[in-house]
């Protein structure tokens, strides 16, 4: 079935630094990613939605500049937390949909950030 | 945009019990329905989803009804066991087949052995 790989699985910085975060569809392309914020005890929250060859589009309430988002390719998005702040740290997962496979919804493991 | 209600928030079942865990979706041209188990610190996975066109489905101990009319859907579980412990999230895919779920706010089940 379809993987999609997340790296890192966790990652400690200070604050004003910035961490990047990479989402790979590894056996399909994927045109368009997802973004999602889940703070403990709380639901997944979408983000933005990552289309390769062209700009996020950001859900309302996300600041665009401090989550920079990148699909240069059909099995690569990124996001980058700029300027880190404590109250940013939640966990962080990506999601890539299969369309080949029809509602092929395939999340990533995950990223733990933790800002210090 | 979408949203998407989810109740109740937490469920406390005896073992070989049933539960239920119902959601309510606001647009109308919503298309897709799944449901996720997630477990501490993991990607949600995937149990069951039922699509616009059905009203019902089940997998084993899992079922998902659907009511368009009334846009609500809900998740039954029979015979639980300790380790459907977990939390439950509902979703819906909003008009436009751009593959972006919206979630509920999560239901947290506990079954008691």
């Amino acid at each position: 079935g379809a993987v999609v790989s997340q790296h890192p699985s966790r990652v400690i910085c200070k604050s004003g630094t910035s961490v990047k975060i990479e989402c790979r569809s590894l056996d399909f392309q994927a045109t368009t990613m997802f973004w999602y914020r889940q703070f403990p005890k709380q639901s997944l929250m979408l983000m933005a939605t990552s289309n390769e060859g062209s700009k996020a589009t950001y859900e309302q309430g996300v600041e665009k500049d401090k989550f920079l988002i990148n699909h240069a390719s059909l099995t690569l998005s990124t996001l980058t937390v700029t300027s880190a702040h404590p109250e940013d740290s939640s966990f962080y997962i990506c999601s890539a949909v299969d369309f080949q496979a029809m509602y092929g919804y395939t999340f990533g493991s995950g990223t733990r950030l933790t800002v210090v | 945009g979408e949203n998407v209600e989810q109740h109740p928030s937490t469920l406390s079942v005896q073992e070989g019990d049933s539960a239920v865990i119902k959601c309510t979706y606001s647009d109308s041209a919503s298309n897709y329905f799944p449901w996720y188990k997630q477990e501490l610190g993991k990607r949600p996975q995937l149990i069951i989803d039922i699509r616009s066109n059905v009203g019902e489905k089940k997998d084993q101990r899992i079922a998902v009804t659907l009511n368009k009319t009334a846009k609500h859907f809900s998740l039954h579980i029979t015979e639980t066991q300790p380790e459907d412990s977990a939390v439950y999230f509902c979703a819906a895919s909003p008009r436009g087949n751009t593959g972006k779920l919206i979630f509920g706010q999560g239901t947290t089940l506990q079954v008691k052995p």
